[in-house]
């Protein structure tokens, strides 16, 4: 069973447009959302993250929108460059930032 | 800090042996998690420990794998016997215990001929 739905699979951007990845979750016990940004050979990394007593969380270019609701999040990267060229993953975990249940991942290509 | 540490990077190994991979963790974190990541399944939680003492192994796929914790700085996960269908990037995460400074390693390439 799939716990976090995410899309598109794969994007691409011009640079200096914005970049929208989407998840949605099942399981309302899910009480911490991080975004994962994952380059080729590497492990995934923490980019930003958001619990659900906020709609909006911005940290430089990235911004997570929340709807607690519809059991959808986002993430916005603004003004996306080449270098943010990467896998990003979202993913959720309840009782505390502890066992991740990832999405499927995106395959973001900024082209100059 | 080094970060967390995996070996080996990549490993070949033929159906039917035993396959071990190593973690060490980032000294200081109380929780350490083992992913497996596949194209078809994405990444998925194995297993994980906090404080040496395995928390929920439920995500482990069959008893063909196990994993240790013998002390805060090491961690092992053991495939025996080996299959074509585990072969998978297996990563290794650590991070403090109130979740914070979650880190993950750069991952052991497995592949099962």
């Amino acid at each position: 069973q799939q716990q976090v739905k995410q899309s598109p699979q794969s994007l691409i951007v011009q640079k200096g447009g914005i970049s929208i990845i989407n998840c949605a979750y099942e399981n309302t016990a899910f009480d911490y959302f991080p975004w994962y940004q994952q380059f080729p050979g590497k492990g995934p990394a923490l980019l930003i993250a958001i619990r659900p007593d906020v709609s909006e969380k911005k940290e430089g270019r990235f911004t997570i929108s929340f709807n607690k609701s519809a059991k959808q999040f986002s993430l916005h990267i603004m003004d996306s460059q080449p270098g943010d060229s990467a896998t990003y993953f979202c993913a959720a975990s309840k009782g505390g930032r502890r066992a991740l249940t990832f999405g499927s991942g995106t395959r973001l290509q900024v082209q100059p | 800090d080094a970060g967390v540490i995996q070996s080996p990077r990549h490993e070949v190994t033929e159906m039917g042996q035993e396959v071990t991979l190593r973690c060490k963790p980032i000294s200081g974190h109380d929780y350490l998690f083992w992913y497996r990541q596949t194209m078809m399944r994405g990444l998925e939680l194995l297993i994980y420990f906090n404080n040496n003492v395995p928390i929920d192994d439920s995500g482990m796929p069959e008893d063909r794998f196990s994993a240790k914790m013998p002390n805060a700085s090491f961690s092992t996960l053991k495939i025996q016997p080996s299959e074509p269908r585990d072969s998978a990037v297996y990563f290794c995460a650590s991070s403090l215990n109130d979740g914070t400074g979650y880190t993950f390693g750069s991952g052991t390439r497995l592949t099962v001929v």
